[in-house]
């Protein structure tokens, strides 16, 4: 167990509607990234946030966005949503005081946009 | 723009077996290297890998970093069928501590 919870585990969704995502980081992490996992592809960077900022975008529209809160929570909202969003999203948490450490992930939430 | 790639895309291997899994990476901005295991859904850290020429290791697997040459590998000796996932090979890139992901190694083990 890494201590990084996401939900829901799994969620359908009709194509036009926005969903939330959320992820509890492991105690005493910072930091927070976003990855969108499709089928038979490794995890594609969304964003991260460090201490409630974003610090970092990958290549996704701004119909992706996201929040972290005081607690070091976060969400990730996706409007408007297409078949294409269907996919594993993964959170994954970190500390980074100086240099990189390993970032823990949580189990996902399995979107299916139909 | 940034890119890993590993091979072979996919491998089966009968218990017992030594596998060696490959990680190529042409980046802007290296930090380091980081494997992981996929069995389900929630991908499992192995090694971060900073310096090239010191091997980690950790029971029967083990991984090895070149800057140089811009790769990395991961053995597997005396395979089980518990191995038998996806091994995804990452690069931290750039001061956002962002992971840039290869499309990973799918490691069948069988009897």
């Amino acid at each position: 167990e890494t201590g990084v919870t996401q939900s829901p585990t799994h969620l359908i969704k009709t194509r036009g509607q926005q969903v939330t995502l959320r992820c509890s980081s492991q105690s005493g992490h910072n930091t927070v990234s976003w990855y969108q996992q499709a089928l038979g592809q490794g995890p594609q960077f969304i964003f991260q946030y460090y201490r409630e900022e974003e610090n970092g975008r990958g290549n996704f529209p701004p119909r992706f966005s996201g929040l972290q809160f005081p607690n070091y929570s976060s969400e990730l909202n996706v409007n408007a949503l297409e078949l294409d969003d269907s996919a594993l999203y993964l959170c994954a948490s970190s500390l980074v005081i100086q240099g990189n450490t390993e970032a823990f992930f949580g189990q996902g939430t399995r979107l299916t946009v139909v | 723009e940034d890119k890993v790639v590993q091979s072979p895309l996919s491998l089966v291997v009968h218990e017992g077996d030594t596998v060696t899994l490959n990680c190529s990476y042409e980046v802007t901005n290296f930090r380091s290297l980081l494997w992981y295991k996929q069995e389900k859904k929630a991908p499992t850290f192995l090694f971060m890998l900073t310096s090239s020429g010191i091997e980690k290791k950790s029971g029967r697997l083990s991984s090895i970093l070149d800057k140089k040459e811009l790769f990395s590998i991961l053995n597997i000796t005396a395979t089980q069928t518990g191995d038998s996932a996806i091994y995804l090979c990452a690069v931290y890139t750039g001061t956002a501590s962002k992971l840039t992901f290869g499309t990973g190694t799918r490691l069948q083990v069988t009897l």
